[in-house]
C-alpha cells in the first residue's frame, strides 16, 4: 500500500517570490509520482509526473518537482509564482503496474498575493 | 477530445432518495476510478475499474454504495438510500498504462 503526506495545508506567499510544496510518500514497492492542480469549483488537471529517468521534472508553467528515492520526497518548487498560481495542490503516488491506483495527499493552498 | 464527462454536474436531492451519477470516460481508456472529495477526508479512492471489471472496492463506505460499468463508454456511482454525510464532490479519472488519469469536472452532490 502507499501513502502521502503533504507537510503544509496552507501555503502563503507574495507575487514573484519562489515557492516550495513539500510532499513525501511512502511505499513498498516501486512508484510513479504526480502532482496535480485544482482550481476553484473545477476538477484536477495533471500538472507533472515522474515515471523513470532523469528525476527532476518540468511542467509547461515553470514548476519543476524533483524525485528523491533516499528521502521518499516529490517536493514541488517554482522560482517565482504569479498570482494565477493561487489553486489547490494535490501530490499523488501509485504502484508502477498499468492500472493501479491515484493515491493522494491531503493537499496544499497555495495563495499567492500582491 | 472531450475528456472525462460527468453528469450531471450538480444534483440536490432529499435524505432516503437515491441518486445515480455518470461517467463517461476517455476512448480509449481502460481504466476508470471514482474519487469522493470533501474538506475533512481530502480526495478519497471509491473504486475502480480496469477493462470494465471492478479491481479494488474497498474505499466504497458501506452497502448504499454501489458501482457499475456495463461497457468501456460508461460507468455509474450510486447511492440508495443518501444521507446528508454523503454530501461531497465526485469525480470520476480515466486512463491508460503509465500515462497520468485524466478527470471529469466532477458531480457536486447536496443531501439536504
Amino acid at each position: 500500500a502507499q501513502s502521502v503526506t503533504q507537510l503544509d495545508s496552507q501555503v502563503p506567499v507574495f507575487e514573484e517570490a519562489p515557492v516550495e510544496l513539500r510532499c513525501n510518500y511512502s511505499s513498498s514497492v516501486s512508484v510513479y509520482l504526480f502532482w496535480y492542480v485544482q482550481y476553484p469549483n473545477q476538477g484536477l488537471q495533471l500538472l507533472l509526473k515522474y515515471l523513470s529517468g532523469s528525476t527532476l521534472v518540468e511542467s509547461i508553467n515553470g514548476f519543476e518537482a524533483e524525485f528523491n528515492k533516499s528521502q521518499t520526497s516529490f517536493h514541488l518548487r517554482k522560482p517565482s509564482v504569479h498570482i494565477s498560481d493561487t489553486a489547490e495542490y494535490f501530490c499523488a503516488v501509485r504502484g508502477n503496474q498499468a492500472g493501479t491506483a491515484l493515491i493522494f495527499g491531503k493537499g496544499t493552498t497555495l495563495s499567492v498575493s500582491s | 477530445d472531450a475528456g472525462v464527462i460527468q453528469s450531471p454536474r450538480h444534483e440536490v436531492t432529499e435524505m432516503g432518495q437515491e441518486v445515480t451519477l455518470r461517467c463517461k470516460p476517455i476512448s480509449g481508456h481502460n481504466s476508470l476510478f471514482w474519487y469522493r472529495q470533501t474538506m475533512m477526508r481530502g480526495l478519497e479512492l471509491l473504486i475502480y475499474f480496469n477493462n470494465n471489471v471492478p479491481i479494488d472496492d474497498s474505499g466504497m463506505p458501506e452497502d448504499r454504495f454501489s458501482a457499475k460499468m456495463p461497457n468501456a463508454s460508461f460507468s455509474t456511482l450510486k447511492i440508495q438510500p443518501s444521507e446528508p454525510r454523503d454530501s461531497a464532490v465526485y469525480f470520476c479519472a480515466s486512463g491508460r498504462g503509465t500515462h497520468g488519469y485524466t478527470f471529469g469536472s466532477g458531480t457536486r452532490l447536496t443531501v439536504v
